[in-house]
């Protein structure tokens, strides 16, 4: 099984500021069939259900704010949140959908300092 | 508008079965994969099961292979969970979950219905 490991499981960051995120998995997710990272990022706010905010790694979902981006390659992944909104307050996963099990980062909860 | 509505959550004792449903709207249901995810409520998020679009292919993790079965029926857009031989560490809330590009990137979820197994 692929294990994701986020790095921090929670992060505070004054509105405004820059949040960045960091994730790994314990195999490479990039498919050298389509050169693609098989690595998406879900945003859950409190007492919701998970939203997709990112996929193949840097592709952002419609209707996701443009402060919101994803890079990284292989194994090594990071989300960025650039000027922190107070709607940005969530906990964060990363899940890699390269193979099944399809596995979760543990969640990096994200706070206002 | 996609939605996905679970039902079919509620107490059992460990040993019970239970059965859960996802009523979707707003895409064509026979398209997309499907899959249910579950929370330990305020803990993370677990992938449970997965089947393909035509119903054909199913894979589970491994701590409920044998246990559980995933199904759907595309004439009625219902994705279902049959759940037998429940464990108190099934208690969670399951999340209905629609695919897109591949059957594990989960492009919209529903709200989720809450099981507890407990004595």
């Amino acid at each position: 099984d692929v294990v994701m490991t986020q790095s921090a499981d929670s992060l505070a960051v004054s509105l405004g500021e820059r949040a960045t995120i960091n994730c790994k998995s314990s195999q490479s997710v990039l498919d050298s069939s389509n050169n693609k990272n098989f690595l998406a990022w879900y945003q859950q706010k409190p007492g919701q259900s998970p939203k997709m905010v990112i996929y193949w790694a840097s592709t952002r979902e419609s209707g996701v704010p443009e402060r919101f981006s994803g890079s990284g390659s292989g194994t090594d992944f990071t989300l960025t949140i650039t000027s922190l909104q107070a709607e940005d307050v969530a906990v964060y996963y990363c899940q890699q959908y390269h193979s099944a099990p399809y596995t979760f980062g543990q969640g990096t909860r994200l706070e206002i300092k | 508008e996609v939605q996905l509505l679970e039902s079919g959550g509620g107490s059992v004792q460990p040993g019970g079965s239970l059965r859960l449903s996802c009523t979707a709207s707003g895409f064509t249901f026979r398209n997309f994969g499907m899959s249910w995810v579950r929370q330990i409520p305020d803990k993370g998020l677990e992938w449970v099961s997965t089947v393909t679009n035509g119903g054909d292919v199913s894979y589970y993790t491994d701590s409920v292979e044998g246990r559980f079965t995933i199904s759907r029926d595309n004439s009625k857009s219902t994705l279902y969970l049959q759940m037998n031989s429940l464990r108190v560490e099934d208690t969670a809330i399951y999340y209905c979950a629609k695919a897109i590009y591949y059957d594990g990137l989960f492009e919209y979820w529903g709200l989720g219905t809450l099981v507890t197994v407990s004595s």
